[in-house]
């Protein structure tokens, strides 16, 4: 049982580069989303998505895009990288009709912009 | 939006003593759930206990055992017979029914031999 995947565990950028990382969960769950991790910040929440096809901003969307093309697969896309974006990115999903579910997550990308 | 406050950025217990995290949370809604989570140097996130909004009883797991308030918006996070495994950063979290999580900033836990 693999739960969520993510892809690349580790990943260097230069300033303007782009780059797509990698989630896939095998659970079944129609609830993914996508956070990043500073220092002081907790999680903040990029983009989620609540079914194939159905993908929403979270509190820090800016510089991120996102598509659902089936249940399984969630990519987060980094259009011209920035040093802001240096950070640990963390896949998760849910259950969407059961919420007393957690968030499962994947074992982060930690992302370095030069 | 909802928020969650973590007022304790930093927190160290004894070996085998009881230690309490802290958590509030503002929300206008009457059904949620709440969780803690445990992100240890390896950087996975891992669940630690959840509570239901529409429980009183407060939820127990092993040594781990919640003090859930939900007049005063407050879920703070006991841990018993501290061990060293234990070290690690808390994260407090909300989810409201509409699937929407929100996190805390984090309390890192120092476990002092």
């Amino acid at each position: 049982n693999a739960g969520v995947t993510q892809t690349p565990k580790f990943q260097v950028l230069k300033t303007g580069q782009s780059m797509t990382l990698q989630c896939a969960q095998d659970m079944n769950h129609e609830y993914m989303s996508w956070y990043r991790q500073d220092p002081g910040m907790g999680l903040r929440l990029i983009h989620y998505s609540v079914g194939a096809g159905i993908t929403d901003q979270g509190e820090v969307p800016n510089g991120y895009n996102v598509s659902r093309s089936t249940t399984e697969d969630f990519p987060l896309r980094l259009l011209s990288a920035a040093p802001s974006q240096t950070s640990v990115y963390f896949c998760a999903s849910s259950p969407a009709r059961r919420a007393n579910s957690p968030l499962h997550f994947g074992n982060g990308t930690r992302l370095t912009v030069t | 939006a909802q928020t969650v406050t973590q007022s304790q950025p930093e927190m160290s217990v004894q070996e085998a003593e009881t230690v309490t995290l802290s958590c509030t949370y503002d929300t206008s809604e009457s059904d949620y759930y709440l969780f803690w989570y445990k992100q240890p140097p390896s950087r996975q996130m891992i669940l630690v206990i959840r509570q239901e909004a529409y429980k009183q009883q407060n939820a127990t797991e092993n040594r781990f055992s919640v003090n859930f308030q939900k007049a005063a918006k407050s879920f703070s996070l006991k841990i018993s017979d501290s061990q060293l495994g234990d070290a690690a950063m808390y994260f407090c979290a909300y989810r409201r029914t509409g699937n929407q999580f929100y996190f805390g900033t984090g309390t890192s836990l120092t476990v002092i031999p």
